[in-house]
């Protein structure tokens, strides 16, 4: 079955600890990407990367970092420089050659942060 | 830049139709996708029409594009309890970078008996 997974489902950390949410796809996507869910906010962009060894800051870049070593793999990485982290995170993946660009999501990680 | 809006809550009897909008400012816009989210999940693809088109209808679901306006819309026929959900509309533009697509607030779908 391919698809994306997200690990793990609910994830608590205290405050001035950082913490790395894992991403993995086996849908052979160039693209992957993070977002930020909070109530009513609808979806914020944090990373994105099109290709390996290549990611761009999105829109709430601040505060987390990312890496892209492996093509099925895009783990973020939420740093106590991140003033309000508790929230649900969501990547995605996509190609980008061909007619379709439609963006495949995993289940999500809920983090909160005391 | 791009921006896209919804209304942030709709609420329909079982049975009943659902149309729920969404208008969006960038007028390079090549795709429109409709996601739906069920509670503490990940997005689900319904459906996404291409910019050159007006309509597009798959089983219960029609969306409608009115490119002009820039207005997009998501019909469910017969709204189950089971359709109870956030729905994002999302644009994909030639002017944002790689394939980035930009996501509405959302809407919260509300079934009641």
């Amino acid at each position: 079955d391919g698809g994306i997974t997200q690990s793990p489902k609910y994830l608590f950390r205290k405050e001035g600890q950082n913490v790395t949410l894992s991403c993995e796809q086996n849908l052979n996507h160039d693209a992957m990407y993070w977002y930020r869910q909070d109530p009513g906010q609808g979806l914020r962009l944090i990373y994105y990367s099109q290709i390996v060894n290549d990611f761009q800051k999105g829109d709430i870049a601040e505060g987390y970092s990312v890496s892209r070593e492996k093509k099925e793999s895009f783990p973020l990485t939420v740093t106590s420089a991140q003033k309000n982290p508790t929230a649900f995170y969501l990547c995605a993946s996509s190609r980008t050659s061909g007619i379709e660009y439609e963006q495949y999501f995993g289940p999500g990680t809920r983090l909160t942060v005391t | 830049g791009e921006d896209v809006e919804q209304s942030l809550f709709l609420s329909v009897r079982e049975g009943d139709s659902s149309v729920i909008n969404c208008t969006y400012t960038d007028s390079s816009s090549t795709y429109l996708y409709w996601y739906k989210q069920e509670p503490g999940a990940g997005l689900q693809l319904l459906t996404y029409i291409f910019s050159n088109m007006d309509m597009k209808q798959d089983q219960r679901l029609t969306v409608l594009l009115n490119k002009k306006d820039k207005h997009l819309s998501l019909r469910i026929a017969d709204t189950q309890t089971g359709d109870s959900a956030i729905y994002f509309c999302a644009e994909k533009s030639l002017t944002g970078g790689g394939n980035k697509l930009t996501f509405g607030t959302g809407t919260q779908l509300k079934v009641e008996l």
